[in-house]
């Protein structure tokens, strides 16, 4: 079992507040690291798929790093509004995912 | 937007019955897999399956639980014989790209084995 650890497990952020957690993942078998999105009551939704050091991914005012070499990466929200609250977990692919705890993020108004 | 679907949302059952979980993944999808959570724990891999054999699975994918895709747009999950810890949510997933991640999951079926 991969040990594929997110931080913090939680979080509040005050609305038009940036933000950031981080997914740590082992850094040898390196395939891809995943983002995903996961409001309650909803489906997981893929937001970015990460393949290469130094990679960086944007989406609207979601982006996000990648460090191979160290094994880790940086989800990032600018400007967080409340339709960003949601968990969102990081996937490391060594073929199959390994995904992480999550980390929850909560958008107060 | 396309959309997996997972019937029934919710299944209760006894201990040693046996359950299927129903999914629906995207049409032109080749890759599905079978994920499970259970209760504040993390996602767990259980399968892979395509071209109707399974690609890969966990160890927790033991001779209890099998898949199948019976008609060429169902995809199911069987546990033969449910025990206690098998009360989890069960999310399926499709993709259509070669021997990538799951692209959408379903809404998931939480199992409650009592």
């Amino acid at each position: 079992i991969l040990n594929v650890e997110q931080s913090p497990q939680s979080l509040h952020v005050q609305e038009g507040d940036s933000t950031n957690f981080t997914c740590s993942f082992p850094s040898s078998n390196f395939y891809a690291l995943h983002w995903y999105r996961w409001e309650t009551a909803k489906s997981p939704e893929a937001l970015f798929v990460m393949t290469l050091n130094g990679d960086e991914k944007k989406k609207g005012r979601i982006s996000a790093t990648l460090n191979t070499k160290e094994g880790y990466s940086y989800l990032y929200i600018k400007g967080s509004q409340p339709e960003d609250s949601a968990t969102y977990l990081c996937a490391f692919n060594d073929y199959k995912l390994s995904f992480g705890a999550g980390t929850t993020v909560t958008v107060r108004a | 937007e396309p959309e997996v679907t997972q019937t029934p949302s919710h299944q209760v059952t006894q201990m040693g019955q046996e359950v299927i979980l129903r999914c629906v993944p995207i049409s032109n999808h080749l890759y599905f897999y079978w994920y499970r959570q259970i209760l504040g724990q993390k996602v767990e891999f259980l399968v892979s399956f395509y071209n109707n054999e399974i690609s890969e699975k966990s160890e927790i994918f033991d001779d209890q639980f099998s898949v199948e895709r019976p008609d060429g747009s169902n995809f199911t999950l069987k546990i033969r014989s449910t025990k206690l810890e098998d009360s989890a949510m069960y999310f399926c997933a499709s993709s259509g790209t070669s021997g990538g991640p799951p692209e959408y999951f379903g809404p998931g079926t939480r199992l409650t084995v009592l």
